[in-house]
């Protein structure tokens, strides 16, 4: 059990499209989700919060209108990076929290977006 | 915020061997995780221990939460231990884990 996909795996995309990553918990219901980017040989980096129904709670310095976030059910949350450039290529990782689990998170696999 | 942090930040060990890695965090906490992160970025839970001690086969951790600490226990490692190691506490105020530098673990054969 406890089991979050995430699409796609990876993307290549031009600069200046739009690109959106699906973060799905696969056996149970997410009262909330977590969107993460990792950097090369760093560590995970907090991005936003989002909670089913309500907006996302965005880290300082993480542009809202550049990332955005949308929480469409207890088991289903996308991030759309807009307008992609260069600098936003990275690593990124979703997961997904479930109340019955002691608030444990459980993580999706990642999606590796480079933008050209 | 809670800050985190953990050593050593590299290990190379020979397959066979125990190691200890360590995390300190500056504040309470009522959750902490441990994850290991293969080399494909999978995170995969290792952990979930705000106090006491677990055993899962060759691994066990401790966290001390009056003492702000928590230690991650890899017995007779092996090749496929190798990866990166986060903890992540949850402090008693906010929603969210902060994720520690992380310990990157290379065994070899």
């Amino acid at each position: 059990g406890a089991v979050v996909s995430q699409h796609p795996s990876w993307v290549i995309c031009k600069s200046g499209t739009s690109v959106k990553i699906e973060c799905r918990s696969l056996d149970f219901q997410a009262t909330t989700m977590f969107w993460y980017r990792q950097f090369p040989k760093q560590s995970l980096m907090l991005m936003a919060t989002s909670n089913e129904g309500s907006k996302a709670t965005y880290e300082q310095g993480v542009e809202k209108d550049k990332f955005l976030i949308n929480h469409a059910s207890l088991t289903l949350s996308t991030l759309t990076v807009t307008s992609a450039h260069p600098e936003d290529s990275s690593f990124y990782i979703c997961s997904a929290e479930s109340g019955r689990t002691y608030n444990e998170q459980f993580f999706g696999p990642g999606t590796r977006l480079t933008v050209l | 915020g809670i800050q985190v942090e953990q050593s050593p930040p590299d290990l190379i060990l020979q397959e066979g061997a125990n190691s200890t890695l360590r995390c300190n965090f500056s504040d309470s906490v009522n959750n902490l995780q441990w994850f290991h992160q293969n080399p494909w970025g999978q995170l995969i839970n290792l952990f979930y221990i705000p106090s006491g001690t677990k055993q899962n086969g060759r691994l066990s951790a401790t966290t001390v939460a009056t003492e702000r600490y928590s230690l991650l226990y890899i017995s007779s490692s092996q090749t496929t231990d190798s990866g990166v190691y986060f903890c992540a506490p949850r402090d008693n105020y906010g929603q969210n884990f902060v994720f520690g530098p992380g310990t990157r673990l290379s065994v070899l054969p």
